[in-house]
């Protein structure tokens, strides 16, 4: 079945530090692939997403490209934020199928 | 705005109650999904709904039913609380339409069974 493998955590950096959180897939077809983030006491918002190999996602300062030949989804922000500090899933949905599949999740936190 | 809310931010019950958690999304989405968020573990999916009065299980149905009368509404209920139901519990819903199917999630129940 689809699974969506990502980088463990907690992950703590400096403010304006560079973030990568590795994100990798495996499904049948062509999935689209989603960023979630999770704030402290909210429910998941979408950060962003890619439907298509090659396409770049791209909201408040972070970026993922959908890359087929290597199954990832990195997530990368150049300057991070204290306020950037949230759980970040990512996930995957294979079109024709509504459901999700999610990765366990990764806590960032960003120190000032 | 797009909107779905859940009926209560915490709540606490004692083992053996029977809970309902309840889910209400305004953006006319055909699906609805139950998800808990247990640390470690991510989300896992319970039950979703693809049209009224439809019902699939998820991955971890146990101990977990679900109601759907209305399109705009999707019910959880915990039929004997436990304390291993203790959990962050997670409503979403997406449209059937469409090639990206981008869920939207409410704010979350954090439920405790003592």
């Amino acid at each position: 079945g689809d699974s969506v493998t990502q980088m463990e955590g907690p992950v703590t950096l400096s403010e304006e530090a560079f973030l990568t959180i590795n994100c990798t897939y495996t499904a049948t077809g062509y999935p689209s692939l989603f960023w979630y983030v999770q704030y402290p006491g909210e429910g998941l918002q979408l950060l962003l997403k890619a439907t298509k190999a090659d396409d770049k996602g791209s909201n408040k300062g972070f970026e993922a490209t959908y890359r087929k030949e290597t199954t990832s989804f990195h997530l990368e922000k150049g300057s991070v934020q204290v306020s950037d500090s949230a759980v970040y899933f990512c996930a995957s949905s294979n079109f024709g199928n509504e459901k999700l599949t999610f990765g366990t999740g990764t806590r960032l936190t960003i120190i000032p | 705005d797009v909107k779905v809310t859940q009926s209560s931010r915490y709540l606490v019950k004692r083992t053996g109650e029977k809970v309902f958690l309840e889910c209400v999304q305004d953006m006319d989405h055909e699906n609805m999904f139950w998800y808990r968020q247990d640390p470690g573990l991510g989300l896992r999916l319970i039950y979703f709904s693809y049209d009224v009065k439809m019902k699939e299980k998820g991955d971890i149905p146990e101990g977990y039913s679900v109601s759907r009368e209305k399109k705009e509404r999707f019910s959880l209920i915990l039929e004997s609380a436990s304390t291993n139901q203790t959990s962050m519990y997670l409503c979403a819903s997406t449209r059937t339409s469409g090639s990206s199917y981008e869920q939207y999630f409410g704010p979350g129940t954090r439920l405790t069974v003592t």
